[in-house]
């Protein structure tokens, strides 16, 4: 059984607050990692989607990393703002476009 | 396009009753997917399918029925309504093999049932 694993399973930050959370998953087979953020009420938004070690992606305040041969990857949020206030989840995929497996997510709450 | 379209968005069930949730999507995506959503979970995916005619299990398929007759329809289907089926259910596509890039999944708005 694959298991993705996030952590922190949640954070409180300040506005202004810089902060980044890790992904973990198995290496063996490995295709693409995607990082996905979730509001309330909302369906996922995809922010990123990697699959080359050492790959780096930004959106705005957003980056994330990627590691393949040690299984992780990091997201990171700079100057943190009420708004970026979800749950931000990460899956890895085996296989070109099949299943992904979804890690339990890290709630980041920003407080003003 | 409307993308992912999912409904009802939101039912209340008793124990027993059947239900069928519904998604369409319009992008001419191979690939489609049934998840559920329950607190400090993540997503588990109940059934998904690469193609017409084509389905298979995934983490949590059990109490859940499939269909897929069509490209653009993934119906989910629940025979006998149990207390243990309430969640969030969310239907995802993804364009399939073949593509150029890693693409992401795009998902619908989510079906929120409660059985009581």
């Amino acid at each position: 059984i694959l298991n993705v694993e996030q952590s922190p399973q949640s954070l409180h930050v300040q506005e202004g607050d810089s902060t980044n959370f890790t992904c973990s998953f198995p290496s063996s087979n490995f295709y693409a990692l995607h990082w996905y953020r979730w509001e309330t009420a909302k369906s996922p938004e995809a922010l990123f989607v990697m699959t080359l070690n050492g790959d780096e992606k930004k959106k705005g305040r957003i980056s994330a990393t990627l590691n393949t041969k040690e299984g992780y990857s990091y997201l990171y949020i700079k100057g943190s703002q009420p708004e970026d206030s979800a749950t931000y989840l990460c899956a890895s995929g085996y296989n070109q476009g099949g299943k992904l497996i979804f890690g339990q997510g890290t709630e980041l709450s920003v407080k003003p | 396009n409307a993308g992912v379209t999912q409904t009802p968005k939101f039912r209340i069930l008793k124990i027993g009753q059947s239900m069928t949730l519904q998604c369409a999507q319009d992008m001419n995506h191979n690939y489609m997917y049934w998840y559920r959503q329950d607190p400090g979970m993540g997503l588990k995916l109940i059934y998904y399918s690469v193609g017409a005619g084509i389905t298979d299990k995934g983490e949590v398929p059990n109490g859940y029925n499939v269909s897929r007759s069509t490209t653009e329809d993934f119906p989910l289907r629940l025979e006998l309504a149990a207390p243990s089926q309430t969640s969030v259910y969310f239907c995802a596509s993804y364009p399939g093999q073949g593509i150029k890039r890693a693409q992401p999944q795009h998902f619908g708005d989510g079906t929120r049932l409660s059985i009581l």
